[in-house]
């Protein structure tokens, strides 16, 4: 069964720290999928990335950048010089490509923090 | 504009009365399934429909019913609510297959006193 485990509960930063969120999973599939959503204070969930299992190539977009290890089994992200505008809840999901469904398992969410 | 949309966004009712969360996507999208965010949880999915007339249980389905008969509609029926059906519910659509992302609903905000 997959499980995607972010044990970061809450973080809290200054603007301009870098921090980095968890993102833990586990799975039995050779063949997967992990994302990254975003829900800012206003509610709504915004995708943000996502990553097959078959590239562990890291990924740069502007702020954010993504470090998938399949040895430790985590896609961590982080966020350089963090703003407030940063300040969301933060999910991780994993989808098998077995099975046929391809229900995605989502973690509890990282809430994230951003004092000016 | 591709969007999913949900309402009514918040809903305060009282135990017992039925009542009907309806989700509309305009992206031909064939997946779609509803979730509940509840503080410490995170999104936990209710049901989820792979296409028209198929729908399935997702990891917590108990008081709760769904219904497919068109591709672009997912409605969540509550027969009878209770105080614990209290949270934050999002639908939420996406093309089959395991590599494709979510597109989330706005959420609808359920009070049941």
């Amino acid at each position: 069964a997959q499980k995607v485990t972010q044990a970061q509960t809450e973080i809290s930063v200054v603007e301009k720290e870098d921090v980095t969120l968890d993102c833990v999973y586990e799975t039995r599939d050779t063949t997967y999928y992990l994302f990254w959503y975003k829900q800012p204070p206003s509610g709504e969930l915004v995708f943000l990335i996502r990553r097959n299992s078959f590239d562990e190539q890291n990924e740069i977009s502007g702020r954010y950048s993504w470090n998938f290890q399949k040895s430790t089994s985590s896609f961590n992200f982080t966020i350089t010089a963090s703003q407030v505008v940063d300040s969301a809840v933060y999910f991780c999901a994993l989808s098998e490509a077995a099975g046929g469904s391809y229900i995605p398992t989502f973690g509890r969410g990282t809430s994230l923090i951003v004092h000016p | 504009e591709a969007q999913v949309t949900q309402n009514p966004r918040y809903l305060i009712t009282v135990t017992g009365k039925k009542l009907t969360v309806t989700c509309s996507q305009n992206m031909n999208h064939e997946y779609m399934s509803w979730y509940r965010q509840d503080p410490g949880l995170g999104l936990r999915q209710i049901y989820y429909s792979m296409n028209v007339e198929v729908t399935d249980k997702g990891d917590v389905p108990e008081g709760y019913k769904v219904s497919r008969k068109e591709k672009r509609n997912f409605p969540l029926i509550l027969e009878s609510p209770s105080p614990n059906q209290t949270s934050l519910y999002f639908c939420a659509s996406r093309l089959a297959g395991p590599d494709y992302e979510q597109y989330f609903g706005p959420g609808t905000r359920l009070t049941v006193t």
